[in-house]
């Protein structure tokens, strides 16, 4: 079974530049999570899908950043304009309906923002 | 909100030692707690889980943790560290709400460094 693939992996980009990250969660999965851990820290909630819906988007800095889920599988994460305090790994996960909690993490896409 | 505490930012030992980490967090109702590990270069993993039951776990790689509900502890523990467990390990809890919790909140993380 293939796990939760993340692109790209890395990406160098200049403040006030846009950047998109984009996940394919689990095949089966209905729930997608997108963390964002900055360095020496654990991953903190930005966005949680229920399928399309995103139902928990409290910790999204809505003035820059937007998620979208359009078919309920794939999600894409987008910074628009990127500024330095972004710099960081954004980590997408997903859980499936039996997995009770246990939540299955992508290797994550590091951004670094000049 | 609930929160997550874990002791020790970086713990370096020798091959054989025994390994605690710990890990306490705040909220009085029911969770769930996990152990997440990352090793280098590689995504998150889980290492084990509690949900109910006992409350030692046993978890992959001869890892275990014990809940003490008094304490709100959750610790991880292996009698005999190998070098193979140099890796970051996160502690994380979610509310039981009967339903699916659903959402982690994690520890900052330890760093172990395990020394041949």
């Amino acid at each position: 079974e293939a796990g939760v693939v993340q692109s790209p992996r890395y990406k160098i980009i200049e403040k006030k530049q846009p950047v998109a990250f984009w996940c394919n969660p689990i095949s089966g999965h209905n729930t997608l999570y997108w963390y964002r851990q900055n360095l020496g820290q654990g991953p903190e909630l930005l966005i949680r899908y229920e399928n399309e819906e995103a139902v928990d988007d409290s910790q999204l800095p809505k003035d820059r950043f937007s998620a979208e889920r359009l078919k309920g599988v794939d999600s894409t994460l987008k910074i628009q304009p990127a500024e330095l305090g972004d710099s960081a790994v954004y980590l997408c996960a997903s859980m499936g309906r039996e997995d009770r909690d246990e939540q299955f993490f992508g290797p994550g896409t590091r951004l670094t923002v000049l | 909100a609930q929160s997550v505490s874990q002791h020790n930012h970086h713990v370096i030992l020798s091959e054989a030692a025994s390994l605690e980490l710990g890990c306490n967090y705040s909220y009085g109702g029911t969770v769930n707690l996990f152990w997440y590990v990352q090793y280098p270069g590689q995504h998150l993993q889980l290492l084990l889980k509690y949900f109910s039951g006992d409350p030692l776990v046993k978890g992959i790689k001869g890892f275990e943790a014990e809940f003490i509900k008094s304490k709100f502890s959750f610790n991880l523990r292996k009698p005999s560290v190998q070098w193979s467990d140099t890796a970051e390990y996160f502690c994380a809890v979610s509310l039981n709400s009967g339903a699916g919790s659903y959402q982690l909140t994690f520890g900052k993380g330890t760093k172990l460094s395990v020394i041949p």
